[in-house]
């Protein structure tokens, strides 16, 4: 179990609304991720993080931005929610790059639909 | 770009019989390369992992994968299937520009027939 908590678990907000996602690690863990998942698409990188306010872009990260202040939390924002957004939101972590072949570790998942 | 393909969108196995799901990657270095799965409505567990000290990688639940770089394939195998193995499963590889970044395939979904 790698301490990670996702919250909220599910959420439903209206188009246009601003919504925060947050992930949470209690390891101190230097590396953390925000993917999405959709059917027929797997999982897709939209952010991630190589520690304290080191973010950077993944593959589908147009209408996100992400904040990492303290080690432990990762939080993922939409500015302005869109329908297209309504997914399934995994935060992962990665335990070290130096050790081969890190695997991510994920949490439970935040639902999230936007009408 | 780094990539991940996963060749069969589903695949569906008479319990008892092998299962065959099969992925590809893109890499001009050693990569790190990962099997996971998922249950119907419930979170990624990892299978198993590629380390360079093993071309044939054994995982959970009797699963196992084989690296072979020259067809650059790390498919995933499993003697006989059971009905608890039908779920989601997800190749993931090297994505994006250095070590930091892992891109999953697109997904196999597995299904086992009585």
């Amino acid at each position: 179990d790698a301490g990670i908590t996702q919250s909220p678990r599910h959420k439903v907000t209206e188009t246009g609304t601003p919504v925060t996602l947050r992930c949470h690690q209690t390891e101190n863990h230097r590396y953390m991720y925000w993917y999405r998942q959709d059917p027929g698409h797997g999982l897709r990188l939209i952010h991630y993080s190589y520690g304290v306010k080191d973010t950077d872009k993944g593959e589908v990260s147009d209408g996100y931005s992400v904040s990492r202040s303290k080690t432990e939390d990762f939080l993922l924002t939409l500015e302005s929610a869109t329908s297209s957004q309504t997914s399934v939101y995994f935060c992962a972590i990665r335990k070290a790059l130096s050790t081969e072949n890190s695997p991510l570790h994920f949490g439970n998942g935040t639902r999230l639909t936007v009408t | 770009a780094q990539s991940v393909t996963q060749l069969d969108s589903h695949v569906s196995v008479s319990e008892g019989t092998p299962v065959l799901l099969r992925c590809n990657y893109s890499s001009s270095y050693s990569p790190s390369l990962f099997w996971y799965v998922q249950h119907p409505n419930k979170g990624l567990q990892l299978l198993l992992k590629y380390t360079s000290a093993a071309t044939l990688v054994k995982g959970i639940n009797g699963f196992e994968a084989e690296f072979k770089k020259s067809e650059t394939s790390f498919h995933l195998t499993k003697p006989s299937a059971h009905m608890s193995d039908a779920a989601e499963y997800f190749c993931v590889g090297p994505g994006g520009a250095g070590s930091y970044q892992l891109t999953f395939g697109k997904g196999t979904k597995l299904s086992v027939i009585p």
